[in-house]
């Protein structure tokens, strides 16, 4: 079965902290996303990547980095975490040599708190 | 860029009854359109998709139509059951170009007994 798998959970951390957020998949998939999920907002893409070692801004970007070291994992980095970042983050990737070319599999999320 | 406009935001049915969602986009170029489902606490799943070159598309109990001319797509899911009770996210994104898919905010679909 395929899957794409996040490191977490649920996570508390405190403002200021660096978090790093990590999704591996086991798919071969080329392009990896990483999404935040907010009541009412749908889910809005933060970053994505479609080559190991490329990235590309989605349309929250602010506050946030990623890396892409490897083809199957894709972190995701809050260099300095704020309450506003609390959240629900989505990982997912997909098949192609560009986005969108393929339906998405999602990891099943990471529910982050900042306090 | 693309933008997907999702409704209704919240749909309530009788278990039996037929529910539709309907999602509008404004880029012409866009031609695959998926559609996700996401019960509670978990991960959003793709349950059926559809690309410009077909009109309609059905999986057993749900179906997904498209009119290219008037840029809507709608999801119709027949005979509902309580375990279609999820919230469903449609997106819509161009084939073989750069772009990314753009969802719609999502929409509540609660299945009574």
């Amino acid at each position: 079965d395929v899957k794409v798998t996040q490191s977490s959970r649920y996570l508390v951390k405190r403002t200021g902290e660096k978090v790093f957020l990590e999704c591996v998949q086991d798919m071969d998939h080329e392009n990896m996303f990483w999404y935040r999920q907010d009541p009412g907002l749908g889910l809005r893409l933060i970053y994505f990547s479609y080559d190991v070692k490329m990235k590309e801004k989605g349309d929250i970007p602010e506050g946030y980095s990623v890396s892409r070291e490897k083809k199957e994992r894709f972190s995701l980095i809050l260099e300095s975490a704020s309450t506003n970042q609390t959240s629900m983050y989505l990982c997912a990737s997909s098949l192609g040599t560009r986005p969108s070319n393929y339906g998405y599999t999602f990891g099943s999320g990471t529910r982050l708190t900042v306090v | 860029g693309e933008n997907v406009e999702q409704h209704p935001s919240t749909l309530s049915v009788q278990e039996g009854d037929s529910a539709v969602i309907k999602c509008t986009y404004s880029d012409s170029a866009s031609n695959y359109f998926p559609w996700y489902k996401q019960e509670l606490g978990k991960r959003p799943q793709l349950i059926i998709d559809i690309r410009s070159n077909v009109g309609e598309k059905k999986d057993q109990r749900i179906a997904v139509t498209l009119n290219k001319t008037a840029k809507h797509f709608s999801l119709h899911i027949t005979e509902t059951q309580p375990e279609d009770s999820a919230v469903y996210f449609c997106a819509a994104s161009a084939w073989g170009g750069s772009y990314i898919p753009t969802f719609g905010r999502g929409t509540s679909l609660i299945v009574h007994p």
